[in-house]
């Protein structure tokens, strides 16, 4: 069974950073991207980026770049997105997602169970 | 503002059929497939369309997608209350070189 497992909830102050992990499993880790999308309260989803797990190589959204870091551990099959400079308009819901294709992007197939993540000082 | 856009809020009775628009421009939907996703409260979204129209297994043949030109729609027939949710389209973006959502349509089942 291809599972997404994410950290739990975080609350963070203003400036701070958060660190929000992903793990798979019930397949290669290394064949999906893994993407980030995160939803606001009350609002739509948005797209961060991606990762190429066998790489390690990025695609930020331009509205991220600069404040998002997307990194890989293959020993663990663990993906990780690091938001810093947290503003409370952070304030959302992040889900990983495993891509549809292997080694390229096609889909949002199979989602993590979202993390809440709250910026509040 | 998203770059996709659809409709806030949509309706239907049960067993009716209704659709979902998506409208894109030259760099979204005009040149690259459209996906749909839907999201209940409480839980991660699920992919209902990928590449314009193509149903992943498990997803109801009740649940179809089509595109022309930079617009796109869904179209969920026989509808039911567990459909009860919001939608969202999707499309990769040549301009942003990335993936953008449409604001998301909430469907209500009276």
């Amino acid at each position: 069974q291809v599972l997404l497992v994410q950290s739990g909830a975080e609350v963070k102050k203003p400036g701070a950073s958060v660190k929000v992990s992903c793990k798979a499993s019930g397949y290669t880790f290394t064949g999906y991207y893994i993407h980030w999308v995160r939803q606001a309260p009350g609002q739509g989803l948005e797209w961060m980026g991606w990762i190429n797990p066998n790489s390690g190589g990025t695609n930020y959204a331009q509205k991220f770049r600069g404040s998002v870091t997307m990194t890989r551990d293959t020993s663990t099959s663990t993906a990780y997105m690091e938001l810093s400079r947290l503003r409370s308009d952070d304030t959302a819901v992040f889900y990983c997602v495993r891509d549809r294709i292997v080694g390229a992007s096609d889909a949002f197939e199979i989602w993590g169970q979202g993390t809440m993540v709250t910026v509040s000082s | 503002q998203s770059v996709l856009t659809q409709p806030p809020s949509a309706s239907g009775t049960p067993g009716q059929r209704v659709t979902i628009s998506c409208s894109g421009s030259s760099s979204t939907i005009g040149t690259n497939y459209v996906y749909w996703y839907q999201h209940l409260p409480g839980t991660a979204p699920k992919l209902l369309i990928y590449r314009s129209n193509q149903r992943p297994s498990g997803v109801p043949d009740r649940f179809s997608g089509s595109k022309s030109g930079t617009s796109a729609s869904l179209a969920i027939s026989g509808l039911r209350s567990e459909d009860e949710a919001d939608y969202y389209c999707a499309a990769w973006d040549d301009s942003l070189s990335g993936w953008v959502f449409g604001g998301g349509t909430k469907l209500t089942v009276l």
